[in-house]
């Protein structure tokens, strides 16, 4: 069954830290590994896409990582801003028969940041 | 503003009731679809339409009918609601061949069933 897991669940830190949030994923066949930042009563806005053969991308302050060996990857938040205080979720993409991969997503339920003052 | 649409935001309505949400995209995506995240706030797709085709339909019930009159709109009608669907919906919208690009998603909507 395929499945994503993030972790932590919930993490607070303080403006102008660093932090990571982890994910493990079983999705196969891989396609490409998405991670999405969802404000409160938004919608999930794409920060990054891998692909296999990509093992690190960045998006500004967001650096995200994808070992496709270990089926894992990360997201590198550096020097956190209030804004950043969101629901991050890792989405893994899998290949379907007809080699492509639209809508066959699953999803990870999210860590939660909350940057503090 | 390039964008995917959806109306309501909110929607609060009884048990039993038939409701539709709209959905609408502007980005030129030739597949859309929509997602239910129910309380543990897990994304879960319920249906994909390709040029008003349907291309997936997830273990939903039939309660659930999608309608896409064109492609650049997919809307939901939902028959005699019940509790349980109390969730937000969001309507999303890609390329379909676009492996590596993003999807977009609308806001959600908010429907809760008392």
């Amino acid at each position: 069954k395929n499945q994503v897991e993030q972790s932590p669940q919930s993490l607070i830190i303080l403006e102008g830290k660093n932090c990571t949030l982890q994910c493990n994923y079983t999705v196969s066949p891989f396609s490409n590994l998405r991670w999405y930042k969802q404000d409160t009563g938004r919608g999930p806005v794409s920060l990054t896409i891998m692909t296999f053969s990509e093992n690190t991308k960045s998006n500004g302050r967001y650096t995200a990582t994808l070992d496709a060996d270990t089926k894992q990857s990360s997201l590198h938040i550096t020097a956190s801003q209030l804004s950043d205080s969101a629901s991050y979720i890792c989405v893994v993409s899998a290949r379907d028969a007809g080699g492509t991969s639209y809508g066959k997503l699953t999803f990870g339920q999210g860590t939660i940041l909350t940057v503090h003052p | 503003d390039t964008a995917v649409s959806q109306t309501p935001k909110y929607l609060v309505t009884q048990m039993g009731n038939d409701k539709s949400i709209k959905c609408e995209q502007n980005l030129g995506h030739d597949t859309m679809y929509w997602y239910k995240q129910d309380s543990k706030k897990f994304l879960k797709i319920m249906f994909s339409y390709n040029n008003k085709e349907l291309i997936i339909n997830e273990t939903v019930p039939n309660r659930f009918s999608p309608k896409s009159p064109d492609k650049a709109h997919l809307n939901l009608h939902i028959n005699s609601l019940e509790l349980g669907d109390s969730a937000v919906y969001f309507c999303a919208s890609s390329f379909r061949t676009a492996l590596n690009y993003g999807y977009t998603f609308g806001s959600g909507t908010r429907l809760t069933v008392v």
